[in-house]
């Protein structure tokens, strides 16, 4: 089973910041936090990953609480090519990657 | 540097035929896996290696074999299709450390 739970879907308006949460409680002090988008039906694409501090790159920041128990992903200014499922997944080498349904964002113009 | 290729990207089998869908990596990574997504659902994990010559079942692997001849190729086989294996699959891979999964485009098998 997944070991990170994500609201079913979210609604964007274009140009706005969309912000997706996860949770994690249950996490290790050695798995990290990857999130993935899946546009249609096309394989699944990395967007960020991080283990404590907070990370950006161009596609995304990743938030993760002091705790490590959550994290939001922010994509800064949405726009309609980022509607997609969104994917928060606690790995750690060693461990396979396990999909849950994710979250349906839809970025509406 | 192609990444993960996945073929065919489309496949129609009848039931009870067999075929291997292939999955090459160019990348030098030691973990190859295969997943299987169904419509409107998340992907399961079917089978996986983690260097050749290593295999291992996933979440699904009941219908399908794999072997890992070498670092770049990681085939999967289906013996015998049946309908409940109609689905689009994924190969995706990794290195031996905490980086992320690379995934191919995918192929969309249809057994009737």
């Amino acid at each position: 089973d997944a070991k990170t739970t994500q609201p079913p879907s979210m609604d964007c308006a274009e140009g706005r910041a969309a912000n997706l949460p996860c949770n994690h409680s249950t996490i290790s002090g050695n798995e990290y936090v990857y999130w993935y988008r899946q546009i249609h039906s096309q394989g699944p694409q990395y967007i960020i990953h991080g283990l404590k501090n907070n990370e950006t790159n161009e596609m995304a920041s990743l938030i993760i609480t002091e705790d490590r128990k959550s994290s939001t992903l922010i994509l800064p200014h949405a726009t309609l090519r980022d509607t997609a499922v969104y994917y928060c997944i606690v790995n750690n080498y060693g461990q396979n990657f396990v999909f849950g349904p994710g979250t349906r964002l839809s970025v509406l113009p | 540097n192609a990444g993960v290729t996945q073929t065919p990207k489309f496949q129609v089998l009848k039931t009870g035929q067999s075929m291997t869908l292939q999955c090459a990596q160019d990348m030098n990574h030691e973990y190859m896996s295969w997943y299987r997504q169904d419509p409107g659902m998340g992907l399961r994990l079917i089978h996986y290696s983690v260097g050749a010559g290593i295999t291992d079942q996933g979440e699904v692997p009941n219908g399908y074999n794999v072997s890992r001849s070498t670092t770049e190729d990681f085939p999967l086989r289906l013996l015998s299709a049946a309908p409940s294996q109609t689905s689009v699959y994924f190969c995706a891979t990794r290195k031996v450390n905490n980086s992320p999964l690379h995934f191919g485009n995918g192929t969309r098998l249809t057994v009737t």
